[in-house]
C-alpha cells in the first residue's frame, strides 16, 4: 500500500541530545514537508524540500536540520539547540507539479525527559 | 498579518445543524485551497479541496471560494457527533516553492 511512514510513534529525549525522526513515502511524490504541532495549536512549517538535495527552512526551522538524499526519505533532526522540542512532529508529502494536497504520516510525539 | 487565519473556536453546534468553519489568507497568487480534518491525537486527513471561485459539494461537505475577498469556507450540513475534530485550512502559498502553509485551526464541537 502507498503511504507516508513516520518512526518511531513515541520518542523521548534526554536534555542536550539530538534525536532523528524517520519519515519515508512510496507515493513517488516531489515534495515533502515536516511540521510541529503543539497542544492545541495548529501546524507550523519547519522545513520543506521540492526535490533531492533541495530543502528550504520554513518558519521555525531553527534547532531543526534535514537531508534530502532520496526522493523517498527526509529525516529530521532535532538538535540540542532545540530549547523546547516537547511536540507532536508530522511529516507530510505532495506531488510538486498539479494538485498540490499533502497527505500525512501517523506523527512522532516527541517528549524531551 | 498570518498568511492562513482561522478562528480558534470552538464552534459549537447541535446534531443536525450546519457548521460553517471560514478561513482567510494573505497571499493572492494562491491558487489551491486545502480542508483537512484533525481528530485528537491523529494526524489530519484531507477532506476537501477547492481550486474555482464558487462552491464545492461533496456529499455533506461544500467548500467555497472567493478570490477576490481572499476567503475560503468549509460547510458541514447534519452535522454529527463524529464530525467533532479541529478543521485546518491550508494553503500552497505561491513564489515557485511549493510552501504548504496551515491556520491554527478551528475546533468544531456537534453536541447530541
Amino acid at each position: 500500500d502507498g503511504g507516508i511512514t513516520q518512526s518511531p510513534k513515541y520518542l523521548f529525549r534526554k536534555e542536550g541530545q539530538n534525536v532523528t525522526l524517520s519519515c519515508e513515502q512510496n507515493l513517488n511524490h516531489d515534495a515533502m514537508y515536516w511540521y510541529r504541532q503543539d497542544p492545541g495549536q495548529g501546524l507550523r512549517l519547519i522545513y520543506y524540500s521540492q526535490i533531492v538535495n533541495d530543502f528550504q527552512k520554513g518558519d521555525i526551522a531553527e534547532g531543526y536540520s534535514v537531508s534530502r538524499e532520496k526522493k523517498e526519505s527526509f529525516p529530521l533532526t532535532v538538535t540540542s539547540a532545540q530549547k523546547n522540542p516537547t511536540a507532536f512532529y508530522l511529516c507530510a508529502s505532495s506531488a510538486f507539479q498539479g494538485h498540490t494536497e499533502a497527505f500525512f504520516g501517523q506523527g512522532t510525539r516527541l517528549t524531551v525527559v | 498579518q498570518k498568511e492562513v487565519e482561522q478562528n480558534s473556536g470552538p464552534l459549537s453546534v447541535p446534531e443536525g445543524a450546519i457548521a460553517s468553519l471560514n478561513c482567510t489568507y494573505s497571499d493572492r497568487g494562491s491558487q489551491s485551497f486545502f480542508w483537512y480534518r484533525q481528530y485528537s491525537g491523529k494526524s489530519p486527513e484531507l477532506i476537501m479541496f477547492i481550486y474555482s471561485n464558487g462552491d464545492k459539494e461533496d456529499g455533506r461537505f461544500t467548500a467555497q471560494l472567493n478570490k477576490a475577498s481572499q476567503y475560503v469556507s468549509l460547510l458541514i450540513r447534519d452535522s454529527q457527533p463524529s464530525d467533532s475534530a479541529t478543521y485546518l485550512c491550508a494553503v500552497p502559498i505561491s513564489g515557485g516553492y511549493n510552501k504548504l502553509i496551515f491556520g491554527a485551526g478551528t475546533r468544531l464541537a456537534v453536541h447530541p
